[in-house]
Formats: C-alpha cells, sequence, structure tokens
C-alpha cells in the first residue's frame, strides 16, 4: 500500500526567499513520484515527477525535486519564490507497476502563501 | 499536446436531479480516465477508475448507483450524479491517462464545481 503525508498545511515565505515544501511517502513497492500545483478553482498542473534515473528532478516554473530513498522523501523546492507560486500543492505517489492501474495517492496538500 | 478538458466548468442544481459532466481527452486516447472529488482545502479523493469499453471500478465507500461512470471512447468519460443531494456539492475532477511511454502520467481536467440547492 502507498501513502503521502505532506508535513505542513501551510507554509509562508517572502518573496525571493527558498521555498520548501515536504514530502514524505509509504510504499511497498519502488514508486512513482509526483508534484502537483492546483490554482484556484483549477485542475492540477504536473510540476515533476521522478519515474527512475537520476534522483533530483527539474520542473517547470524553477522547481526542483530530490527522490530520497533512505528517507523516503520527496521534498520540492524552489531557490527564489515568486507572488506567482502562491497556490495549493500536492505530492502524490503511484506505484511502479503498470497493472495496478496507476493510481495516484495523494498528499493532504500544502497551501504556499507568498509575501511581498 | 496532453490537454483534457471538462464540461461545465460549473453547474448549479436542484436536489433530486441528475447532473452529468463530461471529460474529454482533446490531442491523445485516454485508455483510463480517473474521477476525483475535492472538497474545500481538501485533497482530491479517488472515486473510480474508468477504462474504455468496460465497467468502471470504484473506490470503497462511492455508490456506484450514485455516481455513474461511463468510459464510451477513448476520448470520452462522464460522470452522473443521480439524484443530487446539497451533500453532493463538491469540485469534481477528471484525469486521463495515455497508454504508451507515458503510461505512469495523468493529465488533469479543470474541474466542474457542482453546487447543489
Amino acid at each position: 500500500a502507498q501513502s503521502v503525508t505532506q508535513l505542513g498545511s501551510h507554509v509562508s515565505v517572502s518573496e525571493g526567499a527558498l521555498v520548501l515544501l515536504r514530502c514524505n511517502y509509504s510504499s511497498s513497492v519502488p514508486p512513482y513520484l509526483f508534484w502537483y500545483v492546483q490554482y484556484p478553482n483549477q485542475g492540477l498542473q504536473l510540476l515533476l515527477k521522478y519515474t527512475t534515473g537520476a534522483t533530483l528532478v527539474k520542473g517547470i516554473n524553477g522547481f526542483e525535486a530530490e527522490f530520497k530513498k533512505s528517507e523516503t522523501s520527496f521534498h520540492l523546492t524552489k531557490p527564489s519564490a515568486h507572488m506567482s507560486d502562491a497556490a495549493e500543492y500536492f505530492c502524490a505517489v503511484s506505484p511502479m507497476i503498470y497493472n495496478q492501474g496507476g493510481k495516484l495517492i495523494f498528499g493532504q496538500g500544502t497551501e504556499l502563501s507568498v509575501k511581498p | 499536446g496532453a490537454v483534457v478538458s471538462q464540461h461545465p466548468s460549473w453547474v448549479i442544481c436542484k436536489s433530486g436531479t441528475s447532473v452529468k459532466i463530461e471529460c474529454r481527452s482533446l490531442d491523445f486516447q485516454a485508455t483510463t480516465m480517473f474521477w476525483y472529488r475535492q472538497f474545500p482545502k481538501q485533497s482530491l479523493m479517488l472515486m473510480a477508475t474508468s477504462n474504455e469499453g468496460s465497467k468502471a471500478t470504484y473506490e470503497q465507500g462511492v455508490e456506484k448507483d450514485k455516481f455513474l461512470i461511463n468510459h464510451a471512447s477513448l476520448t470520452l468519460s462522464t460522470l452522473t450524479v443521480t439524484s443530487a443531494h446539497p451533500e453532493d456539492s463538491s469540485f469534481y475532477i477528471c484525469s486521463a491517462r495515455s497508454g504508451g511511454a507515458r503510461v505512469n502520467e495523468q493529465f488533469f481536467g479543470p474541474g466542474t464545481r457542482l453546487t447543489v440547492l
């Protein structure tokens, strides 16, 4: 079984500051890991994903995340926050087994606020 | 590429009526579509998984007779909320997954806001 825990339902940073959103997962099989962003009243947009290979994954809008198997973590970072980064962020895990249907298990979400 | 649309984007209906929400993959064939429900300030809850041409697989606790899902073609899935009640008010989001190299990636629609009066 898979599960995802996002530490902190709300994170507030100043514009230009480092963004760090934490995600820990539990999976009985090798996982695919994802970060999605959701703006108000919209669907989800993929920021980045880890499947195999390089553990440091770069995504859109300057975000990146590092898969750390030993820590079962996939934290999302961005060196310098922008006002437009204010949104809800979801970490998700999917088992790396096709015949399990590719279901995504989402974390609770972290709301990112950016102060001017 | 990989665009998913939903229609309508918002709907208001009276209690007891049925509402149909469409989910379309615009530029790819979706072998699998997923339906999620999201309450305010909460995460997405998977309701069901539908594969083209077969019956949907519902998650535990989701009433299949209440939430009818049809996946008649590789580009269209519909969710019908039957005899809707105020507690069914929510944000419904679909996603679509293609086969091939991107089999593990889901593309999300913009969501449908349902309000039942």
